[in-house]
C-alpha cells in the first residue's frame, strides 16, 4: 500500500544551523503538502507542490518536489527557536492524505 | 468562523466502554477525515468522507465508526475501547480533495484507555 517515509526522526541544531527534513513516497503522488505541529499543538498547513521538479520558498523555508513526483524536502536556512516542532509531509493519492512520521525539529539558543 | 471543533480535548476510559469523538466545522467543506497520532508514527488516517452520506475506510479503520448525516458533523465511535487505541485523535477538514485544498485540523483529543 502507499507508504511515505520520513527522515530523519530527530534533529537537533544550534540556533542558526540550516535544517532539512526529506520524504520518500513509495507510488507517484499527484502532490505533496507540508505541515508544522508546534509542540502540544495541531498540525498546519505550510505549501502545498503540484509540478514536478517545483520549488517553492518562503522566507527561510525552501520547498522541493522530485522530478518523478516521488520525494520532496524542507530546508530551513538559520534556523531560529520559532522553527521548533514537528515537520510533516503529506502526499495524496485517491482521496487519501498519507503523512509522513515527521521530523521533530529542537533548536538550541 | 470557529474552524474545525473537536470535543473533548481529554477522555479516559475503561476497556470495553464504548464513546463518540465529536468533529465539527463551519467551513462548508466537503472532505472530513480521522487521523491517529501516534509517537514516532506519524497522523495515520482512520476513515475519511468526501460528502454527507459517504464515508471510506482509511489505513487503520478497524474498532472505529463513522457517519456524516450533515456536512458539518464527522463523529469518530470507538465500539469497545482497547489500550491500542490510547493515542491523539485529530479530525482534519477540506474544502475539496478534487481541487488539492489544504486540510484544517482540530485541536485534538488524547484519549487513555486504561
Amino acid at each position: 500500500g502507499q507508504q511515505v517515509m520520513q527522515i530523519p526522526q530527530y534533529q537537533h541544531v544550534q540556533e542558526g544551523e540550516d535544517f532539512t527534513t526529506y520524504c520518500n513516497s513509495s507510488t507517484t503522488l499527484s502532490n505533496i503538502q507540508w505541515y508544522k505541529q508546534r509542540p502540544g499543538g495541531h498540525p498546519v498547513f505550510l505549501i502545498q507542490l503540484v509540478k514536478s521538479g517545483e520549488v517553492k520558498k518562503q522566507k527561510r523555508l525552501t520547498f522541493q518536489f522530485g522530478e518523478a513526483k516521488k520525494n520532496s524536502s524542507l530546508h530551513i536556512t538559520a534556523t531560529q527557536t520559532t522553527d521548533v516542532g514537528t515537520y510533516f509531509c503529506a502526499g495524496n493519492n485517491f482521496n487519501k492524505f498519507y503523512f509522513g512520521s515527521g521530523t521533530k525539529l529542537n533548536v538550541k539558543p | 468562523n470557529a474552524g474545525v471543533t473537536q470535543t473533548p480535548k481529554f477522555q479516559v476510559l475503561k476497556t470495553g466502554q464504548s464513546m463518540t469523538l465529536q468533529c465539527a466545522q463551519d467551513m462548508n467543506h466537503e472532505y472530513m477525515s480521522w487521523y491517529r497520532q501516534d509517537p514516532g508514527m506519524g497522523l495515520r488516517l482512520i476513515h475519511y468522507s468526501v460528502g454527507a452520506g459517504i464515508t471510506d475506510q482509511g489505513e487503520v479503520p478497524n474498532g472505529y465508526n463513522v457517519s456524516r448525516s450533515t456536512t458539518e458533523d464527522f463523529p469518530l465511535r470507538l465500539l469497545s475501547a482497547a489500550p491500542s487505541q490510547t493515542s491523539v485523535y485529530f479530525c482534519a477538514s477540506s474544502y475539496s480533495l478534487a481541487t488539492n485544498e489544504k486540510l484544517f485540523f482540530g485541536s485534538g483529543t488524547q484519549l487513555s484507555v486504561l
